[in-house]
């Protein structure tokens, strides 16, 4: 069965700081990618998403940045947080077998930015 | 992607039926309609799914008019656990090589009472 690991839970950041916040997933191969960030209260925003490995599609302008280094792997940065960064980040999977199939998401960071 | 509008809010009681309606007037030939469930610091969980006329699963039904403009998500006897938000997706086929946009909109919060 596919399942996806997200880490850290919560994370306290000071703004200026560098983010770095990890994605793998089991159980598939070649699944497309997402990274989401929810704002209290509100939806969830596609930030990014990433059918393969090297390729990355970032949705809105913003002060981050994603990687793919390996089919299984993908890694949400910042190199200076800002306060408005953030917010509850969910990293979601979706198999790559050619049919719409539901999507899988990992448990959330909750990024404070003080 | 087709573009979806759904209810912010609704309320129910313990017991009763719960219908969403989400419409989606530019739905593609190829597009399938999913429905997500979203807890309180937690990544949505897949519901359902259908491309038309009736679907129905353990937890939820899923009637698609055969113009497939719009989709209502049927919850019976609903209970206080199933207060949550609840999306309505519109997407296609996912191509090797390609990828297809996980795109949420805002949702519907659905509060069940006693």
């Amino acid at each position: 069965s596919q399942t996806i690991h997200q880490w850290p839970a919560t994370l306290v950041q000071p703004v200026g700081s560098p983010l770095s916040l990890e994605c793998t997933v089991e159980g598939t191969s070649n699944p497309n990618l997402y990274w989401y960030r929810q704002a209290a209260g509100r939806g969830l925003q596609l930030l990014f998403y990433s059918v393969g490995i090297g390729q990355i599609s970032s949705e809105v302008p913003q002060n981050l940045s994603a990687s793919r280094p390996q089919d299984r792997q993908f890694i949400l940065s910042s190199k200076k947080l800002l306060l408005s960064d953030s917010g509850f980040y969910l990293c979601a999977l979706q198999g790559g077998s050619g049919v719409n199939t539901e999507a899988f998401f990992g448990q959330g960071t909750r990024l404070t930015v003080v | 992607l087709a573009k979806t509008t759904q209810p912010i809010s609704m309320d129910s009681y313990e017991g009763q039926e719960v219908n969403i309606t989400c419409s989606h007037n530019n739905i593609a030939t190829n597009d399938y309609i999913t429905w997500y469930q979203q807890f309180p610091s937690q990544g949505p969980r897949f519901i359902i799914q259908g491309y038309k006329t009736k679907v129905t699963n353990e937890v939820a039904s899923l009637f698609i008019p055969a113009d497939r403009k719009s989709s209502t998500l049927s919850l019976p006897r609903v209970s206080l656990s199933d207060t949550a938000v609840y999306y309505c997706l519109v997407g296609g086929f996912l191509l090797t090589g390609g990828g297809n946009k996980l795109t949420f909109g805002t949702g519907t919060q659905l509060k069940v009472e006693l």
